[in-house]
């Protein structure tokens, strides 16, 4: 059985960084990419980007390019998001999701999600 | 970026009631759409992937349709469970950009 298991809420300054953990099981990890996906307060979904764990290759959303940066360890099959110079609106929850079998080849769902990480910035 | 514009924002239904969401994309995705559902406070749950193909599991009263830029999403006999938020989501070219969802309420 998949399960994606997130770090625990964070609140963070604006401009600084934060750092959230998405660690798996039940699956050979990896064979599929992991994305992040973000959920302001009442919003709608935000795709942030996906690392595939053996290749370490990312394809990240241009919005975030520069700020962003993925990463995973292989040895505890856990995936790692950092986002950087925080700000206000980048409040929301973090969900990792497992890749549905075909996003490094260009078509990208979602099939499996971790209960998602509540990220506040405030000052 | 591909836009992703979903309708009716809400839409209120009792139970056994036939409920269809329809989602336009910008620009033509071909088949490759997805459909979640997502209740307060827990991750989204995917339904159907390639627009009309329901995951293992999922109930036959949920059904997708269309292909190009126009979508449905269609649940036949609402039962209380199916109140939740749904959102579509093009597969087709990164980012992979959602709708803004379908809040079904009683």
């Amino acid at each position: 059985q998949v399960h994606l298991v997130q770090s625990a809420s964070e609140v963070k300054k604006p401009g600084a960084s934060v750092r959230v953990s998405c660690k798996a099981s039940g699956y050979t990890f990896t064979n599929y990419a992991i994305n992040w996906v973000r959920q302001a307060p009442g919003q709608g979904l935000e795709w942030l980007g996906w690392i595939r764990p053996d290749t370490g290759n990312t394809n990240y959303a241009q919005t975030f390019q520069g700020r962003l940066t993925m990463t995973t360890d292989t040895s505890t099959e856990t995936a790692y998001m950092e986002l950087g110079s925080l700000r206000s609106g980048d409040t929301a929850v973090y969900f990792c999701a497992r890749d549905w079998g075909y996003c490094t080849t260009g078509s990208c769902l979602f099939d499996h999600w971790g209960e998602g990480t509540l990220v506040t910035v405030s000052s | 970026d591909i836009q992703m514009t979903q309708s009716p924002s809400s839409v209120s239904a009792s139970v056994g009631d036939r409920v269809t969401i329809t989602c336009r994309a910008s620009q033509s995705i071909s088949s490759w759409l997805g459909w979640y559902q997502q209740k307060p406070g827990r991750a989204p749950k995917l339904l159907i992937y390639a627009a009309s193909s329901r995951l293992s599991g999922v109930p036959s009263r949920f059904s997708g349709g269309g292909s190009g830029t126009d979508f449905t999403l269609t649940i036949t006999n609402l039962q209380p469970e199916d109140f939740a938020t749904y959102y579509c989501q093009q597969a087709g070219s990164s980012p992979f950009t959602f709708g803004g969802g379908t809040k079904v309420e009683i």
